[in-house]
């Protein structure tokens, strides 16, 4: 079973501040990872497929990269918006791990 | 335009089985490459993937809950229905239905329902 580590679990930052974001698989899943955003009381949405395919919609300051075992998501210019909590997701094998989150606080 | 909805009860007794439908719009299961999901979230935790049913009736379940989950489809009446035997109050969460396509990612997603296990 592939296991996803996401960190920071928690960040404090300021509109305008450059974040990223971290999330590695316990083996490689290629580019098969996608980024999903939750704002309190909703469902999930998604951000990013396929590791830094920006879904329709996205704004252009989400980025994400990386393959095999490690990737990051960054948001270049933090709007009010995106304070969120952000979870990756695995789609390589038979179990579709989640990360246990990085919750985007206002400093 | 994709929407998918959950409904089932919001209250379950411990050892109760749980059964959830996600009803469904915008696709259809006679494609090729489709798929819905079905992820849950405790109240204040991370989102747990449980099960996935494709368009050909293959099925994948979360190693950690596999005993206990059977997930269906019912092709003409655009349904996804999950089972949860042996409902203990660590269940208590939010159950989301979600698309996926070819490309295995979940979206959309429904607007969840909340599921309550207590005696």
């Amino acid at each position: 079973d592939i296991q996803m580590t996401q960190s920071p679990s928690t960040l404090s930052a300021s509109v305008g501040d450059r974040v990223t974001i971290t999330c590695r698989a316990s083996q490689s899943i290629d580019s098969w990872l996608a980024w999903y955003q939750q704002k309190p009381g909703k469902a999930p949405k998604l951000l990013i497929y396929k590791a830094s395919s920006l879904d329709s919609g996205v704004p252009s300051r989400f980025n994400g990269s990386g393959s095999g075992t490690e990737f990051t998501l960054t948001i270049s210019s933090l709007q009010p918006d995106d304070f969120a909590t952000y979870y990756c997701q695995q789609f390589n094998s038979y179990s579709k791990t989640f990360g246990q989150g990085t919750k985007v606080e206002i400093k | 335009q994709i929407t998918l909805k959950e409904s089932g009860p919001t209250l379950v007794k411990p050892t109760q089985t749980l059964t959830l439908t996600c009803t469904f719009s915008g696709f259809s299961f006679s494609a090729s490459g489709v798929s819905v999901g079905w992820i849950r979230q405790p109240p204040g935790k991370a989102l747990e993937w449980l099960a996935l049913i494709y368009w050909d009736d293959d099925k994948l379940y979360s190693p950690s809950l596999k005993s206990r989950l059977t997930i269906t489809k019912d092709t003409s009446k655009n349904r996804v229905v999950l089972t949860m035997t042996n409902m203990d109050p660590v269940d208590t969460a939010t159950y989301y239905c979600a698309h996926s396509g070819v490309g295995g990612w979940f979206d959309p997603w429904g607007q969840g329902t909340l599921v309550t296990v207590s005696s």
